[in-house]
């Protein structure tokens, strides 16, 4: 079984600065996908980015980054120039590279506030 | 645009009077799963329907059931519907290999 461990209940940034949430999880797994995914006060869950395991680049897009360390089961997401949008529960989520009804385990997530 | 329905966005039922929550998707995709989420929490699994194939999470209680009847729509029943299944209902819907995509949810809550 896998697991999923975000070790930051609460984190706050100012506007305009950069911010890091850690995320690490637990697979014997080889071919599997992570994913960060954002829930603001609205509660609809956002995808913010997603990493193919199998891939060495770290994926990118506009504000948010991730580190992804495979050796050491690491996948933390950066966001940099935070905005007070930002504002949400983040949760880190892994997915097995299975054919038939891909399941996510969620972290338990990290509140973000950007404070203006 | 392409994109995940749920109706209603807020449900207010009785405790033990039966309840229906809907999901519907535009994006053909064929996978489509229900989740349980309380304030503060990661959404819980409670089941998924890959094409017309149904998958019960083992700790999901027999109080809730599924209904998938085309691939456009996903319903979730809640027989008799106690104090502790207040909750946010999310709907996402994935292709084979692909991230979910999440519906708005529906926030139920039983008096």
């Amino acid at each position: 079984a896998q697991t999923v461990t975000q070790s930051q209940p609460e984190m706050s940034v100012q506007e305009a600065e950069t911010v890091t949430l850690s995320c690490t999880y637990d697979t014997s797994e080889n071919n599997y996908y992570l994913f960060w995914y954002k829930q603001p006060p609205s509660r609809q869950m956002i995808l913010v980015i997603r990493q193919e395991a199998y891939k060495q680049q770290n994926a990118t897009e506009n504000r948010f980054s991730v580190n992804f360390q495979k050796a050491a089961k690491s996948f933390s997401l950066k966001i940099s120039d935070s905005q007070l949008g930002d504002t949400a529960m983040y949760f880190c989520a892994f997915m097995k590279g299975e054919t038939s009804g891909s399941r996510l385990t969620f972290g338990e997530g990290t509140q973000l506030t950007v404070n203006p | 645009d392409a994109m995940v329905i749920q109706n209603p966005r807020y449900q207010v039922t009785q405790f033990g009077k039966p309840v229906t929550l809907s999901c519907s998707q535009t994006l053909n995709h064929n996978v489509m799963y229900w989740y349980q989420q309380k304030s503060s929490q990661a959404p819980k699994l409670l089941f998924h329907y890959y094409d017309k194939d149904f998958n019960n999470e083992a700790d999901t209680p027999d109080n809730f059931q599924s209904r998938r009847p085309n691939t456009s729509f996903c319903f979730l029943d809640i027989r008799s519907p106690g104090l502790g299944d207040a909750a946010m209902y999310l709907c996402a819907t994935s292709s084979d290999r692909s991230e979910q995509y999440f519906g708005p949810g529906t926030r139920l809550t039983v008096t």
